[in-house]
């Protein structure tokens, strides 16, 4: 089968660094990537990893370690408005298909 | 520039009634369309994607089938709706070789009642 496992929640304070983890386990790999999600929106992009190593986006960056099937969303500064859902989701390159965690929800605490 | 839209926002249906959810994208041609189901709290189920007009490919066996008529149009369907077909639906779409970006619609919140 095919699995994704990231935290549930986690929780940190303004101004803090926090770290998302995801693992992964599918047929297939081409790349992780880690959407953004706020109560009742819609997902939005924040990151892609195709190979190893360390992506930086501003106060986001993310990992990605293809050998251990592993990857973490690096949230840095946090603000309030960083509270939200955080999901990971693999490129299985089969046909298209982008499978998604069950995702990390981030509470920002004053 | 690329959009993507798809309607309606909120919807309630009774149980054993239809269904018909449209999506539809603008500014690029040949994308790839998919459909996802999200539950309240829980990640993003992939149901349907599409490379192609007239080329679905189904992920979970479910009461629920997709059909992309048009290049840059997605439907959603179902013949008799079940309550455990409530959910938040989103449509989304990524360039024929992008698919590590996806661009989401504004998600339609379905409650069969």
């Amino acid at each position: 089968g095919q699995s994704l496992e990231q935290p549930s929640e986690v929780t940190a304070v303004e101004g803090a660094i926090v770290q998302i983890n995801c693992t992964y386990q599918t047929s297939g790999f081409y790349g992780l990537s880690w959407y953004q999600q706020h109560d009742g929106g819609a997902p939005t992009f924040l990151s892609y990893n195709a190979l190893d190593g360390l992506e930086e986006t501003g106060r986001f960056s993310s990992f990605l370690s293809r050998s251990d099937s592993y990857g973490y969303l690096l949230l840095q500064e946090l603000q309030m408005k960083d509270s939200a859902s955080y999901f990971c989701a693999v490129d299985t390159l089969q046909g298209g298909k982008l499978i998604f965690g069950q995702g990390t929800e981030l509470s920002v605490k004053p | 520039s690329q959009t993507i839209h798809q309607w309606p926002a909120t919807l309630v249906q009774p149980v054993g009634s239809p269904l018909s959810l449209e999506c539809t994208v603008e500014g690029t041609s040949n994308p790839n369309l998919y459909w996802y189901r999200q539950a309240a709290g829980r990640g993003l189920q992939l149901l349907f994607y599409s490379v192609g007009i007239g080329q679905i490919s189904s992920e979970v066996p479910q009461n629920l089938s997709a059909s992309r008529p048009q290049d840059r149009q997605f439907i959603l369907s179902s013949k008799k709706l079940l309550l455990s077909d409530s959910g938040f639906y989103l449509c989304a779409w990524s360039a024929g070789q992008g698919r590590e970006k996806l661009f989401f619609g504004s998600g339609t919140q379905l409650s069969v009642l």
